[in-house]
């Protein structure tokens, strides 16, 4: 098993661009995650969903989209890059609620 | 305000000391979990407590849960090198996970 994959691994943008970044898992997991990572704030949710179909919005999701037509994708849009959005990004994906997150090895994006 | 304040936010010591980092909140948690990050990487979980006043152990590290379930403490027994990293707690906020900001463990030899 791969556990959970994410592209790309480094992505520089400039502000006003769209992108995608790409996450997948094969651990048949109901309960996917985005967060975003800044010095001296931790991990920062952006959006969740608990099962394809079905998104909700985080702790900080503006800026964002996501769509979860499958069990195993989850893909983050930035609709129109901003610096703010300079960060390193994870996805992570569990069982259900309250289960071990399974964490991606994270894309470092930067906003110019 | 962060749902979940750890302290501190960095700790510097030498091999073979003991040390104590804390995880404290207002609200109370059906559940805390610990992760652990390297540079470059995901975190990675290290325990999950459950029941108030529960401690578990994972080698040199002991992890409690207060009893009022709304915060938890990491103690490391004499350090390691390898034990440098982000520990991270975190919790359940109805169905999201919220994180602390960590506390940055360098252990050096």
């Amino acid at each position: 098993n791969a556990g959970v994959t994410q592209t790309p691994k480094f992505q520089v943008l400039k502000t006003g661009q769209s992108m995608t970044l790409q996450c997948a898992q094969d651990m048949n997991h109901e309960y996917m995650s985005w967060y975003r990572q800044d010095p001296g704030m931790g991990l920062r949710l952006i959006h969740y969903s608990v099962g394809a179909g079905i998104t909700d919005q985080g702790e900080v999701p503006n800026g964002y989209n996501v769509s979860r037509s499958t069990t195993e994708d989850f893909p983050l849009r930035l609709l129109s890059a901003a610096p703010s959005q300079t960060s390193v990004y994870f996805c992570a994906s569990s069982a259900w609620l309250y289960n071990e997150q399974f964490f991606g090895p994270g894309t470092r994006l930067t906003v110019l | 305000t962060q749902l979940l304040e750890q302290s501190p936010q960095f700790l510097s010591i030498q091999e073979g000391e003991n040390l104590t980092v804390y995880c404290n909140s207002s609200s109370v948690f059906s559940s805390l979990q610990w992760y652990r990050q390297e540079p470059g990487e995901g975190p990675v979980l290290l325990v999950t407590v459950v029941t108030g006043g529960e401690v578990k152990k994972l080698k040199r590290l002991t992890f409690q849960f207060g009893d009022a379930r709304k915060d938890s403490s990491l103690h490391i027994t004499a350090a390691q090198p390898g034990d440098t990293g982000l520990y991270l707690c975190a919790a359940y906020n109805n169905n999201d996970m919220r994180f602390g900001a960590g506390t940055r463990l360098t252990v050096k030899p």
